[in-house]
């Protein structure tokens, strides 16, 4: 397909257990973002690549987040020793924009995440 | 602190009629400001675009205006149809120089009644 496409989009875990989802941005794509969404509010966001470089993790809440995009494609993000309020909707967002152009992000459909 | 507020309340109107939504910020100076559609279980789909020195743009039945005076931003849905019944959300960005990365509303749900 030709849009940013997220995997599992459902996950369960128990609190403790390591969690990783999937990110495939439309093809081309330079600059590749993570949000986070609660229920009931906007995306939040985690971090941001420009191409294989994570140039931006201030809206990771903690260390037990961490992301990657090793190849400037495929993005992972990894959340380790899951808690609770680690359980939202994580959003994947793709731009062919490099910073400042403006131009819209293009989203996936998330991966509801839930810790038991 | 920083803020980007939506109407607080689902937005219910009649179909046919003008619907329109507000967006108030503080605390940023953005260069731009983006609107989505968010459906449910879906991601967000960007609508339209306006940049700080613009006024109003269009797009269809869309229309968006950007005060940087007020800190506010209004979107227009003319004509509206049930179809357009889903959540709105406003994104502020371009603040920051480094990243494309976006500060969104909490959004606003509405609701067109046949």
């Amino acid at each position: 397909g030709a849009g940013v496409s997220q995997s599992p989009r459902y996950k369960v875990a128990k609190r403790g257990q390591d969690v990783a989802l999937r990110c495939d941005p439309i093809s081309g794509h330079v600059s590749l973002f993570w949000y986070q969404q609660a229920l009931g509010q906007g995306p939040e966001f985690l971090t941001y690549f420009q191409n294989e470089a994570q140039l931006d993790k201030s809206g990771l809440p903690s260390d037990r987040f961490f992301a990657e995009r090793p190849e400037g494609s495929v993005s992972t993000l990894k959340i380790q020793r899951t808690q609770q309020e680690d359980s939202a909707v994580y959003l994947c967002a793709s731009s062919p924009a490099r910073p400042g152009q403006g131009q819209p992000q293009h989203f996936g459909d998330g991966t509801r995440l839930s810790i038991l | 602190s920083q803020k980007i507020e939506q109407n607080s309340e689902a937005l219910n109107i009649q179909e046919g009629k003008t619907a329109t939504l507000t967006c108030n910020y503080t605390n940023y100076s953005p260069a731009y400001l983006q609107w989505y559609r968010q459906d449910p279980g879906r991601g967000p789909v960007f609508l339209l675009l306006i940049r700080e020195n613009e006024k109003e743009k269009r797009k269809e039945r869309l229309k968006v205006t950007f005060d940087t005076t007020l800190k506010q931003s209004l979107f227009h849905i003319t004509a509206s149809q049930p179809a357009d019944s889903a959540t709105y959300l406003c994104a502020l960005g371009g603040y920051g120089g480094a990243t494309n990365k976006l500060i969104f509303g909490t959004g606003t749900l509405l609701a067109v009644q046949p």
